[in-house]
């Protein structure tokens, strides 16, 4: 069975500053997906980005970048220049390529912005 | 394009009542998601439709908690009878059609209280 985790369960940056969210998965697949998705105090989950395993280029989406690890099997979220906006609860996930496309989400790390 | 929609966004009742969620998803999307998010964790997969069918219902609580599709767009979420453990937030969420490659899009949650 797949497990995702996520050992920060809340972090808090000065406003412009980056912040790097860590993710550790376990599974015995080759080929998956991973994502990490936003959820504001509104509730309403938003992928942020997405990473295919087989890939080694490692995903960017603007301010939005990982680092992929898929030997370490780490996936952490790198957010630059950070805004207000971003604070939310962030949650990485794990998805595999075949078969069913559930989606496995870690506990969550909720990131506070601060101006 | 409009987005996930949900209701009730809250709701509040006793052990042992009875309650539903309503979910339509995006126009056109043929794959539907209900999850749980129990406070402080992240979202766990109750049951995934293709059109009418159910494709996974492996996590439902099939004693208390059941789900239908019937025209393949709009669906129900029900708990009879309702327990405390039950409080969380149920997320709807569907995706175009049922292939990893896809991304899935979330409405805004029904917060359930169970008191």
């Amino acid at each position: 069975a797949q497990t995702v985790t996520q050992s920060q369960p809340e972090m808090s940056v000065q406003e412009a500053e980056t912040v790097t969210l860590s993710c550790t998965y376990d599974t015995s697949e080759n080929n998956y997906y991973l994502f990490w998705y936003k959820q504001p105090p509104s509730r309403q989950m938003i992928l942020v980005i997405r990473q295919e395993a087989y890939k080694q280029q490692n995903a960017t989406e603007n301010r939005f970048s990982v680092n992929f690890q898929k030997a370490a099997k780490s996936f952490s979220l790198k957010i630059s220049d950070s805004q207000l906006g971003d604070t939310a609860m962030y949650f990485c996930a794990f998805m595999k390529h075949a078969g069913d496309d559930k989606i496995i989400f870690g506990k969550g790390t909720r990131l506070h912005i601060l101006p | 394009e409009a987005g996930v929609a949900q209701s009730p966004r809250y709701k509040i009742i006793e052990k042992r009542q009875s309650v539903a969620f309503w979910c339509n998803p995006i126009s056109g999307h043929a794959t539907l998601y209900w999850y749980q998010q129990i406070l402080g964790q992240g979202p766990k997969l109750l049951i995934q439709f293709q059109n009418n069918g159910v494709v996974d219902d492996s996590q439902l609580p099939k004693d208390r908690f059941s789900a239908e599709r019937l025209k393949g767009v709009d669906s129900t979420l029900k708990i009879q009878p309702a327990k405390l453990e039950d409080s969380a937030v149920y997320l709807c969420a569907s995706k175009v059609r049922l292939v990893s490659q896809e991304t899935q899009y979330f409405g805004p949650g029904t917060r359930l209280l169970v008191l």
